[in-house]
């Protein structure tokens, strides 16, 4: 599977936007972009994806790069309750086997100030 | 409509034990995958279902665990023979379908400690 690349952590304060970088060099041409966060002591929550296009929903916008080797989460007015760790995933878009679950890294923790 | 749900939320048990930890997926959902979190790391594959039968297996550490899926909804993770190594926060995770544009819904996950 391709691997991401995202920083350790990152700080932001209270209702100023936050953007996760993700870098995935050897993104392939078919791999979906995710991202999903955890907050303490829950399992992983689904944020966003996408392909090529940049993508917005209620929870927060995916801008993606023109070459698709790097993509960055953005929260539009960070609150304390998105204080998680945020996880940038790529997954195959076959319907086999291959990329079919999700290869987790570190993640980025993403701390809110009041 | 109900989440993916786990049971139970915490399982203490003694090395060498015999432990069962039981997943029910969102209605509906045919694609079923368990995850394994160790404390300060992200989760880790174990094993994924289509339908009944166990599509990829790959994850599993060892022939200690095994995961069972009989009439396709729920699912059992079941580790023989405990070892302190064991304990982690083990997730469940349903989905429509396997395509890579297919959300993965996850329960709260069952914290296992093995003494």
């Amino acid at each position: 599977d391709a691997k991401t690349t995202q920083p350790n952590s990152m700080e932001s304060n209270e209702e100023e936007p936050v953007h996760l970088p993700c870098n995935h060099s050897t993104i392939s041409g078919t791999d979906y972009i995710h991202w999903y966060r955890q907050l303490p002591s829950q399992g992983p929550e689904y944020v966003i994806h996408g392909l090529t296009s940049n993508v917005n929903n209620r929870m927060a916008s995916l801008a993606i790069a023109e070459d698709r080797k790097s993509s960055t989460l953005i929260l539009h007015r960070a609150t304390l309750r998105d204080a998680a760790v945020y996880y940038c995933i790529l997954r195959g878009g076959g319907f086999n086997n291959a990329g079919n679950m999700l290869t987790f890294g570190g993640g980025t923790r993403l701390m809110v100030k009041p | 409509g109900a989440g993916v749900s786990q049971t139970p939320s915490n399982k203490v048990t003694e090395k060498g034990k015999y432990v069962e930890l039981r997943c029910d997926p969102i209605s509906g959902h045919t694609a079923l995958y368990w995850y394994r979190q160790s404390l300060g790391q992200g989760p880790e594959f174990l094993i994924y279902f289509q339908g009944t039968g166990a599509a990829d297996d790959s994850g599993l550490p060892n022939d200690r665990f095994f995961a069972v899926r009989p009439e396709g909804s729920v699912s059992t993770l079941k580790i023989q023979r405990t070892e302190r190594g064991d304990s982690a926060v083990y997730l469940c995770a349903s989905s429509v379908g396997l395509a890579g544009y297919n959300e993965q819904f996850f329960g709260p996950g069952t914290r296992l400690t093995v003494l």
